[in-house]
């Protein structure tokens, strides 16, 4: 069965400074997407950046970027000089084109800026 | 203003009063999903639609209903609610060529 672990419930970083979010999954599917979205407080779920299982480069969007790693499993999204508008709840997600658009999320971390 | 509307935003019930939470996309999306989200567990899959008259169960569909009959709207219906549902629920919308996901603001029921 298909499953998303993030095992950083809460993470510090200094402003400015580079922050990396920990997402394992686990699917038997070779076609798969992963994300990574972010919830402020506010609630709202904004969605930060996709990586297909077969894109060759890691994908990168402004300050956000994905190291993906497939043999481990690993899509570890990395902040790059953090802001205090990040600290928010990261998630993780993952999706299978098994003739479905089925999705799953990690649970998870919430991270924090400080000044 | 491209966007995913829901509504309620905030409802309280009573168990077994049946209700509806309404979403609604304006991005001509092929794909609409809605999602609860439980403190610790992250968010989980309810229902998934690929398009009009096609949809499928996510990882938590008991106690749910959902129609798609127009491309636009996809409502989440609770037939006999019970106090375990009482979460904050999102719809999204996505178009099946490309990957972002677009959330509603949420709606936040309390079932008594």
């Amino acid at each position: 069965a298909q499953k998303i672990t993030q095992t950083q419930p809460g993470m510090f970083v200094q402003e400015k400074e580079a922050v990396t979010l920990d997402c394992t999954y686990d699917t038997s599917d070779p076609s798969y997407g992963l994300f990574w979205y972010k919830q402020p407080s506010s609630g709202e779920m904004i969605f930060l950046i996709y990586q297909g299982s077969y894109d060759q480069q890691n994908a990168t969007e402004g300050r956000y970027s994905l190291n993906f790693q497939k043999a481990r499993k690993s899509a570890n999204l990395v902040i790059s000089a953090s802001q205090l508008g990040d600290s928010a709840m990261y998630f993780c997600a993952m999706r299978e084109w098994d003739g479905g658009f089925k999705t799953i999320f990690g649970a998870g971390t919430r991270l924090f800026v400080k000044a | 203003e491209a966007q995913v509307t829901q509504n309620p935003r905030y409802l309280i019930t009573v168990t077994g009063k049946k209700l509806t939470v309404t979403c609604s996309q304006n991005m001509n999306h092929e794909y609409m999903s809605w999602y609860r989200q439980d403190p610790g567990l992250g968010l989980r899959q309810i229902y998934y639609s690929m398009n009009v008259e096609v949809t499928d169960k996510g990882d938590v569909p008991e106690g749910y209903k959902v129609s798609r009959k127009e491309k636009r709207n996809f409502p989440l219906i609770l037939e006999s609610p019970s106090p375990n549902q009482t979460s904050l629920y999102f719809c999204a919308s996505s178009s099946v060529l490309r990957e972002t996901q677009y959330f509603g603001p949420g709606t936040r029921l309390l079932v008594l």
